[in-house]
């Protein structure tokens, strides 16, 4: 059974940095893409990005400049990191697993969430 | 970025109504759409994915259908465990956009 879990600070200060890390058991992370969802209190979904298992991204344009997501494999787990937060970065951030994605040449959905964790940026 | 639009925002509905919910996006995505359930502090759940195949163990009672710009979900017969907010997905092209939601409430 796939699963996967995210882990990371719930409280951020504004102008830090968040850091969040995603474990995944049940498969090896490799041969998939990796997303990030998150969504602010009462709101819809917005995906941030993903990570491919060989360390290929791509990123929201929304987010671009302040988003790193990362892998490693020898760990089974990805990463997200997102800089200069402000209040309006406070949300659930989920990870997913991808089905498909650019160099598969078709993309499905995300099959597979994360529990969620609850991150509230401030002071 | 291809905006995703669902309407209507909310839907009342009973145990046993046949529900639909309309996806728009703002350009063609072909049939390259999926749709997610999601309860109350639970994370989204996988319905159907390319407008219309149905994802393994979603019961038979849901269904998609559309291409291009306009996309359903219908649910035949509403059972209680089917209210919850449903968000539809363009998988065409990056970046991945959601619509804003449909919550299905208890009439």
């Amino acid at each position: 059974q796939v699963q996967l879990q995210e882990s990371g600070p719930g409280l951020v200060k504004p102008s830090e940095t968040l850091s969040l890390t995603c474990t995944v058991s049940g498969v090896s992370i490799n041969s998939f893409y990796w997303s990030w969802v998150r969504q602010p209190p009462g709101k819809g979904l917005e995906w941030i990005g993903y990570v491919s298992n060989s360390g290929t991204t791509n990123y929201n344009p929304s987010l671009k400049s302040r988003v790193t997501m990362s892998v490693d494999t020898s760990k089974n787990h990805f990463s997200l990191r997102l800089t200069s937060v402000t209040a309006a970065d406070t949300a659930v951030y989920y990870c997913a697993r991808d089905v498909g994605g650019e160099l598969f040449g078709y993309y499905y959905g995300m099959d597979v969430w994360g529990q969620g964790t609850t991150v509230t940026v401030s002071s | 970025d291809i905006q995703m639009t669902q309407s209507p925002s909310t839907l009342s509905a009973s145990v046993g109504d046949r529900v639909t919910i309309t996806c728009r996006a703002s350009q063609t995505i072909r049939s390259w759409l999926a749709w997610y359930q999601q309860k109350p502090g639970n994370a989204p759940k996988l319905l159907i994915y390319k407008a219309s195949t149905l994802q393994s163990g979603v019961p038979s009672r849901f269904s998609g259908s559309g291409s291009g710009t306009e996309f359903t979900l219908t649910i035949s017969s509403l059972q209680p465990d089917d209210f919850a907010t449903y968000y539809c997905q363009q998988c065409n092209s990056y970046p991945l956009t959601f619509g804003g939601g449909t919550r299905v409430e208890i009439k």
